[in-house]
């Protein structure tokens, strides 16, 4: 059974702060896709990645293949950047994405 | 706006009722997939279809189906509605599959069983 686990669950910092999340994924997940859910309810696709680095803005994700771990990172957060952060994974049996909870961040001015 | 467009955006009805979720994928996008997002359960993958065809089921319930036209829209038909189908049900459109492509999300449609 595929697993995506992230942590922190619950993230605050202050504005101006360099953010990292991370997510553990289980044998079988070949590829991550990052996911920003707005308060509002809608979703975003940031970054999908299989190895590696991607950067864009001031967003980087990183995918460590052997260790089976990806971090997304946010450098000079702004609390424009305050929403719920999802990882998920493709991969095994399932065609669909399998997702982690979620970290819910919050970056106060 | 990712381009994939669902209606309605809300939807309020009762139990054992049946109800109808409408998707377009972007244009050109021939893959739509089809997600469910409760309190309890968080996101969940519930089927793909790719251009006309199911290719793959996820936690999708029996009393659940859907379809893809021709046109590359999708339905999802939800029926013998219970209070546990209240929830966000998202589609979200690529090119292929998600092993390569981008998904884009559409805005949802939140469903709430009385």
């Amino acid at each position: 059974k595929n697993e995506v686990e992230q942590s922190p669950q619950n993230l605050t910092a202050q504005e101006g702060e360099f953010i990292t999340i991370n997510c553990s994924y289980s044998v079988g997940i070949s590829a991550l896709h990052w996911l920003q859910q707005h308060p509002g309810g809608g979703i975003v696709s940031l970054f999908m990645l299989s190895s590696g680095k991607k950067k864009h803005g001031r967003l980087i994700a990183t995918i460590n293949i052997q260790e089976k771990h990806s971090s997304l990172h946010i450098t000079a957060s702004h609390p424009r950047d305050s929403a719920v952060y999802i990882c998920a994974g493709v991969g095994g049996g399932a065609d669909g994405l399998t997702f982690g909870k979620g970290t819910h961040l919050i970056i106060q001015p | 706006d990712s381009g994939v467009t669902q209606t309605p955006k809300h939807l309020i009805t009762a139990t054992g009722q049946r109800v109808t979720l409408r998707c377009s994928p972007r244009s050109g996008d021939l893959s739509v997939y089809w997600y469910q997002q409760s309190l309890d359960q968080g996101l969940q993958f519930l089927i793909h279809y790719y251009n006309g065809e199911e290719r793959a089921k996820g936690n999708i319930l029996e009393r659940f189906s859907a379809q893809q036209f021709p046109d590359l829209h999708s339905e999802l038909n939800l029926s013998s509605l219970e209070l546990g189908d209240s929830a966000l049900y998202f589609c979200a459109s690529s090119v292929g599959g998600i092993r390569t492509d981008t998904q884009y999300f559409g805005p949802g449609t939140r469903l709430t069983v009385l």
